[in-house]
């Protein structure tokens, strides 16, 4: 199926360094959402996006939508070992009557102490 | 209070045999979501329910795969017969509302293996 381009692909990173991921997409989304997976369980909501060129933050992380509508950051400042994980951007539009979700690849985050 | 719930965790089973996969939403909830997880990959949509209905199950293969929701609770997802490339996560989540401003609050998956 359909899935976001998502980079990178994977970063390890010193603990205290800030992080930067990104999505893109060649279609137009209305909402985008970014999540955390850990092993053996299911994504967790980070932030939410509802407007282009939207900036949230949430603690240490912070996320843009795009101007275009076509892509979304995300930013971790200070790394600390628990933010290790792969994250996932989300894009949400309305299609046929209906909500329409597509995640990316994800971008698997390693922090080394 | 109790997150999405989901049993199995863990299945093997050999290729043509049938499984069912298990999902208790969070209370209140009437948005329930079947998700596909590859490897390295994110989740794929494979149906979605409002209440009792399927309201988008386009990306359900519907030879194999099938989904129920009665009363508008609990969910059974099942695959009949497996083939081997159906090994991955199958991720459950619910929500209030289908909208984007509720937030899917996700379980914690089936690990399906066919062998």
């Amino acid at each position: 199926g359909q899935q976001l381009n998502q980079s990178p692909q994977s970063m390890f990173i010193q603990e205290g360094e800030d992080v930067s991921m990104n999505c893109t997409s060649s279609s137009i989304f209305n909402t985008w959402l970014w999540y955390k997976q850990e092993p053996g369980e299911g994504p967790v909501l980070l932030i939410a996006l509802y407007k282009a060129g939207e900036l949230t933050s949430n603690g240490r992380l912070t996320a843009q939508f795009g101007i275009t509508r076509k892509d979304s950051f995300l930013n971790i400042s200070a790394s600390i070992p628990s933010d290790v994980g792969i994250y996932f951007c989300a894009g949400q539009s309305f299609i046929s009557g209906t909500y329409k979700y597509i995640f990316g690849t994800g971008t698997r985050l390693k922090v080394l102490a | 209070e109790a997150g999405v719930v989901q049993s199995p965790r863990y299945k093997i089973i050999e290729k043509k045999q049938p499984v069912a996969f298990w999902c208790n939403p969070i209370s209140g909830h009437n948005t329930l979501y079947w998700y596909l997880q590859n490897l390295g990959q994110g989740p794929e949509l494979l149906i979605r329910y409002e209440n009792e209905e399927a309201v988008d199950d386009s990306q359900l293969p519907k030879d194999r795969f099938s989904a129920e929701r009665l009363k508008g609770v609990d969910s059974t997802l099942k695959i009949q017969p497996a083939e081997l490339g159906d090994s991955a996560v199958y991720l459950c989540a619910s929500s209030l509302g289908s909208q984007p401003t509720y937030e899917q609050y996700f379980g914690p998956g089936t690990r399906l293996t066919v062998t």
